[in-house]
């Protein structure tokens, strides 16, 4: 079946601009996850999401980050007045958690640099 | 806090030269250890799960490990193939939803 899917695929921003990136998880997954990865770093949880529950939030770097999901499908995260250091790939991740069984499955990520 | 340290940082192996990478962990109550494998401009794509020391999952030529410190992944006469970087992850049981990365190693095979 389709995996989880990310646009764009890259993102080129001026500085001081807000930018929105898409996730589409796998049909059925009621988990999501959003992560940064700067170069040469490991992932950086952001966000994360369960079906209906109020999402934990506790990874978002500062108020400039939020993040939306529409019930178990798509997902935006928004970055609003870019800064230099929010250049990094951003990926999405969604899994489908029964029991403690949480295998992630991960998009190709969006390129984000800020100019 | 909790903490994840992957080493080496890169390994170069002849194609069939054996070899371990190593994931150290540092978690209040580990709830599950991951393991990845990640292709230049792609996202990691999941391998294993592990819960409990002694436990051990084999895939190809792939098989992990973990103690109460520490996890290996053991690669079995490597293919060129198999060239990617590799990341561990943690979860506990306090920050339930939280995963923690390593920064990977990244594992060249030379035909």
């Amino acid at each position: 079946g389709a995996g989880v899917s990310q646009s764009p695929s890259n993102k080129v921003t001026e500085k001081g601009k807000d930018v929105e990136l898409r996730c589409d998880p796998i049909s059925g997954h009621t988990a999501l996850y959003w992560y940064r990865q700067r170069l040469g770093q490991g992932l950086e949880f952001l966000i994360y999401f369960q079906g209906n529950s109020a999402p934990d939030k506790s990874g978002l770097p500062s108020d400039r980050f939020s993040a939306e999901r529409t019930g178990e499908s798509v997902s935006t995260l928004t970055i609003q007045r870019t800064q230099q250091e929010d250049s990094a790939v951003y990926l999405c991740a969604s899994s489908s958690p029964p029991a403690a069984v949480y295998e992630q499955y991960f998009g190709p990520g969006t390129r984000l640099t800020v100019t | 806090e909790d903490q994840v340290t992957q080493s080496p940082e890169a390994l170069r192996l002849q194609e069939g030269e054996s070899s371990s990478l190593n994931c150290s962990y540092t978690v209040s109550g580990l709830r599950g250890l991951f393991w990845y494998r990640q292709d230049p401009g792609k996202g990691p794509e999941f391998l294993f799960t592990l819960y409990s020391a002694g436990e051990e999952k084999e895939k190809e030529r792939l098989k992990a490990t973990l103690t109460k410190k520490e996890s290996f992944l053991h690669i079995t006469a490597p293919k060129p193939e198999d060239s990617a970087t590799y990341l561990c992850a943690v979860r506990n049981w306090n920050t339930g939803n939280q995963f923690y990365f390593g920064t990977g190693t990244s594992l060249t095979v030379i035909p």
